[in-house]
């Protein structure tokens, strides 16, 4: 079974501009979660979608938005991008009904670089 | 305020020998606690998932505990090899699984 995969795996971007990163989960998650990751605040949770609906929420502005497709793909949207985005965003998808409770399989990420 | 403080934040060992690595926590109500292996430059593995009522699960050379009293974890890597050289993350979920609480990581450097 392929793994989760995320692309692009780098990204540059100037201020104000916006982003958007695609996670492509193991066949027959239903689960997407994403994570953002930063030298100074480590791991933070953003968002999970299950059947097309978001199901959870971290403490991060409205900037920060995602959505899930039928086939479960999933993407994450970043508007008018701040330097302090600059990290490494991580899509994690989960094989049931527990979302981000239940065990969780990680892609290797997306390095966003925000000048 | 829900929190994970792990230590240390890092260590160096040298190749063979055993470590521990600490997490204590302050997520409550409590479901579950999980220990994530990073790469440099790779997403976190999974090593081991521990709800409140077992103590003690093993991954091979890994061995998490768990005492749900004192709301402490511990990652013990036995005959250390240098493929361990990693961050070692501890993430817990509150009881209801809708949040997950992260550490700030242990990053092991294990040295030939």
């Amino acid at each position: 079974k392929a793994g989760v995969t995320q692309t692009p795996r780098y990204l540059i971007k100037t201020r104000g501009q916006q982003v958007t990163l695609s996670c492509s989960p193991i066949s027959g998650h239903r689960s997407v979660s994403w994570y953002q990751q930063t030298p100074g605040q480590g791991l933070q949770f953003l968002f999970e979608y299950f059947s097309e609906t978001q199901r959870n929420k971290g403490n991060f502005p409205g900037r920060f938005s995602g959505r899930q497709f039928s086939n479960s793909r999933s993407e994450m949207n970043v508007s008018t991008l701040e330097l302090g985005d600059s990290a490494l965003y991580l899509c994690a998808s989960s094989p049931s009904g527990q979302g981000v409770g239940g065990k969780l399989f990680f892609g290797s990420g997306t390095q966003l670089s925000v000048l | 305020k829900n929190q994970v403080e792990q230590s240390p934040q890092s260590l160096i060992i040298l190749e063979g020998k055993n470590c521990t690595l600490q997490c204590n926590y302050t997520v409550s109500p409590f479901s579950n606690l999980r220990w994530y292996k990073q790469d440099t430059g790779r997403g976190p593995v999974s090593l081991t998932i521990m709800t409140f009522s077992e103590n003690t699960k093993s991954n091979g050379r890994y061995t998490a505990t768990l005492d749900a009293d004192t709301k402490q974890s511990s990652l013990h890597i036995t005959a250390s090899q240098l493929s361990d050289s990693a961050s070692y993350i501890c993430v817990v979920s509150d009881n209801a699984g809708n949040m997950l609480t992260f550490g700030g990581g242990t990053r092991l450097m294990v040295k030939p």
